[in-house]
């Protein structure tokens, strides 16, 4: 069974506007990651953010972690065609350390 | 520095026949999991190899069974294959010395597709 749901589903937003995608969790976690997929291919690390973080950037990304509303948001700034991907959330969870579960993904296009 | 590889990029096989497919981990890494990835969906974790024993396992029957030799590459066994076996099959590294689940490094995965 599948931890986080990531809302929304889709999302198609114009080049240079920024694209926010939020993801949710059932139980409590030790960590909250960020996954990109394209097409279909292997999945690229994005971010990880712990459980005693509220927010953390990396160059044009932003996440931010809210453990009592148990969700997570990736906010990405001025985006370009190329981030046109899959994003997914991933969590570990308090009792089962070595294994990411994952939710079912934002599909996002970015529009030349 | 080779990342995650993985073989065959794509695999297709017949229901009831057997797949075996194959990871080799990030150059320094000695911790590899795999996971399914149904179209649409997100992945789900099949099993981790650590020091060549299976440390954790996802809810998957046992006709998913895995391997890690010595040199830290593993392989995914699957039996008695079924049409819902028809997934992207991703492998990732980790050092193991890191706790948890810190990044993990994926694999370009397996698309196996069942008729």
């Amino acid at each position: 069974s599948q931890q986080g749901e990531e809302d929304p589903q889709a999302l198609s937003i114009q080049e240079g506007e920024n694209a926010t995608m939020n993801c949710s969790y059932k139980t409590s976690i030790n960590n909250l990651q960020w996954y990109r997929q394209n097409s279909g291919r292997g999945l690229v690390h994005l971010i990880l953010i712990r459980s005693n973080e509220r927010e953390k950037h990396s160059g044009r990304l932003r996440v931010t972690l809210d453990t009592s509303k148990k969700s997570s948001s990736l906010l990405i700034t001025a985006s370009r065609a190329a981030d046109t991907a899959s994003y997914f959330c991933a969590t570990d969870s308090m009792d089962s350390s070595y294994k990411l579960i994952f939710g079912s993904g934002t599909r996002l296009l970015v529009r030349p | 520095d080779a990342g995650v590889t993985q073989s065959p990029t794509h695999l297709i096989k017949t229901r009831g026949q057997q797949v075996t497919l194959r990871c080799s981990p990030k150059s320094g890494h000695d911790t590899v999991s795999w996971y399914q990835q149904a179209l649409g969906q997100g992945p789900q974790f099949i099993f981790q190899y650590y020091e060549e024993e299976e440390r954790q396992r996802g809810n998957f029957p046992d006709r998913f069974s895995g391997h890690q030799f010595p040199n830290y590459s593993s392989e995914l066994n699957v039996n008695a294959l079924l049409l819902g076996d028809s997934a992207l099959y991703l492998c990732a590294s980790s050092p193991g010395w890191i706790a948890g689940t810190d990044t993990q490094y994926f694999g370009p995965g397996t698309r196996l597709t069942v008729l």
